[in-house]
């Protein structure tokens, strides 16, 4: 079975932290994702990366900024958290070449709380 | 551009009942996939099912089955014989290439209920 682990469930942050959320999958998929959930707005795509340091922008990166090192890892930082970005983020990963994606394998989901 | 539509925000049926999602989709390519997802009340993402542009037969997989019309732009999702598990979110998307890049787009989501 795939498996995408994300490192923490729920996190609360104050206002202008840097924030970090860890996301590793073990099935050597090319691409990753960060999407954000938000009541009524379904899932917005934030960053993907379809291989090791690539990265490309999604529908709404502004404030955010991605890191992979390695091809299992896809990192999610907000540089300087605000309480705007309070919400549920989802990491997902997926088989594919250059971003051709098939279906998506999503990890728990980490709540973010920034006050 | 790319887009995928589900009109229906919230279902509720009661157990037993047969219920269809609709799902609507626009695209330029002539090479996409469409998935269904499902999110129970647990919260993760599960993916249900992919079709590809090229493969319009219809899908059954136990009590859920897949219509997939390309003259009418729709992936529609049915469940026969509803139970309570059946209750969840279910997200319908698209993947295609537009633009130089690939897409992949999520519908808003339809909330299904099931009454016991």
């Amino acid at each position: 079975d795939v498996k995408v682990t994300q490192s923490s469930r729920y996190l609360v942050k104050r206002t202008g932290e840097k924030v970090f959320l860890e996301c590793v999958q073990d099935m050597d998929h090319e691409n990753m994702f960060w999407y954000r959930q938000d009541p009524g707005l379904g899932l917005r795509l934030i960053y993907f990366s379809y291989d090791v340091k690539m990265k490309e922008k999604g529908d709404i990166p502004e404030g955010y900024s991605v890191s992979r090192e390695k091809k299992e890892r896809f990192s999610l930082i907000l540089e300087s958290a605000s309480t705007n970005q309070t919400s549920m983020y989802l990491c997902a990963s997926s088989s594919g070449y250059r971003g051709r994606t098939y279906e998506q394998y999503f990890g728990p989901g980490t709540r973010l709380t920034v006050t | 551009a790319q887009k995928v539509t589900q009109a229906q925000t919230e279902i509720s049926v009661v157990e037993k009942e047969d219920v269809t999602l609709d799902c609507v989709y626009e695209t330029r390519d002539t090479t996409y996939y469409l998935f269904w997802y499902k999110q129970p009340p647990s919260g993760e993402l599960v993916f249900l099912i992919r079709r590809n542009s090229f493969d319009e037969q219809n899908e059954i997989s136990g009590r859920y089955s897949w219509n997939f019309q390309k003259s009418t732009s729709s992936f529609n999702f049915t469940i026969t014989a509803s139970q309570v598990v059946d209750s969840a979110v279910y997200f319908c998307a698209l993947s295609g290439h537009t633009s130089g890049t690939y897409k992949y787009i999520f519908g808003t989501g339809t909330r299904l209920k099931v009454l016991a």
